[in-house]
């Protein structure tokens, strides 16, 4: 089955520690994107990658980092430095020039 | 500042009504507009696409497209309990660079029997 996963799925993080959240894609898919949701906000663009080896910054970069190491894989790090992370993170990729982005199932971080 | 807004709710309509979702955008360049549907605790899920001025037919989903007075809204014939859930509307603005979106924060629509 094609598809985008995502995990874990629920994941909880103590002050002061570096997570990290995988998102991987079997769509063949070119661009990838992660974003961040809050309860009752739409959807804030964190990191975006066109193809491998190259990402750029959305609209809330600070204390997120990505790699695109892999056309399939696209991980964010949620570092200590992001002031409050505790949110709904999803992962979604496009092919080409296609806006129809697709989503991964999501990863809900709570910080303790 | 590129804006995409939409009436938060809840939107209640009675089961077998005609749901109309609007969205109006700030960005008059934006080329290509999309309606997802998210249910509770869900990622968000791609209902329609709508590139044109004019309407856009899939089953009991309409996307309607007025680029003139920039907006776009979505019908929904025939709703159903299962209908119940947050509706996205998502624009990528002409400026925005090459498969960027910008998401409203969604309106809640409330079916009941």
């Amino acid at each position: 089955d094609g598809g985008i996963t995502q995990s874990p799925k629920y994941l909880f993080r103590k002050e002061g520690q570096n997570v990290t959240l995988s998102c991987e894609q079997n769509l063949n898919h070119d661009a990838m994107y992660w974003y961040r949701q809050d309860p009752g906000q739409g959807l804030r663009l964190i990191y975006y990658s066109q193809i491998v080896n190259d990402f750029q910054k959305g609209d809330i970069a600070e204390g997120y980092s990505v790699s695109r190491e892999k056309k399939e894989s696209f991980p964010l790090t949620v570092t200590s430095a992001q002031k409050n992370p505790t949110a709904f993170y999803l992962c979604a990729s496009t092919f080409g020039g296609n806006n129809e982005q697709f989503f991964g199932p999501g990863t809900r971080l709570t910080v303790l | 500042q590129k804006e995409v807004e939409q009436n938060s709710g809840p939107l209640s309509v009675p089961e077998g009504a005609i749901a109309s979702l609007n969205c109006t955008y700030s960005d008059r360049g934006s080329q290509s507009f999309f309606w997802y549907r998210q249910y509770s605790g869900k990622s968000p899920e791609l209902i329609m696409s709508i590139y044109s001025n004019g309407d856009k037919e899939d089953g009991r989903f309409t996307a309607q497209l007025n680029k003139a007075s920039q907006y776009v809204s979505l019908l929904i014939r025939d709703s159903q309990p299962s209908d119940s859930a947050t509706y996205l509307c998502a624009v990528n603005p002409f400026s925005g660079g090459y498969n960027k979106l910008i998401f409203g924060a969604g309106t809640r629509l409330a079916v009941h029997p």
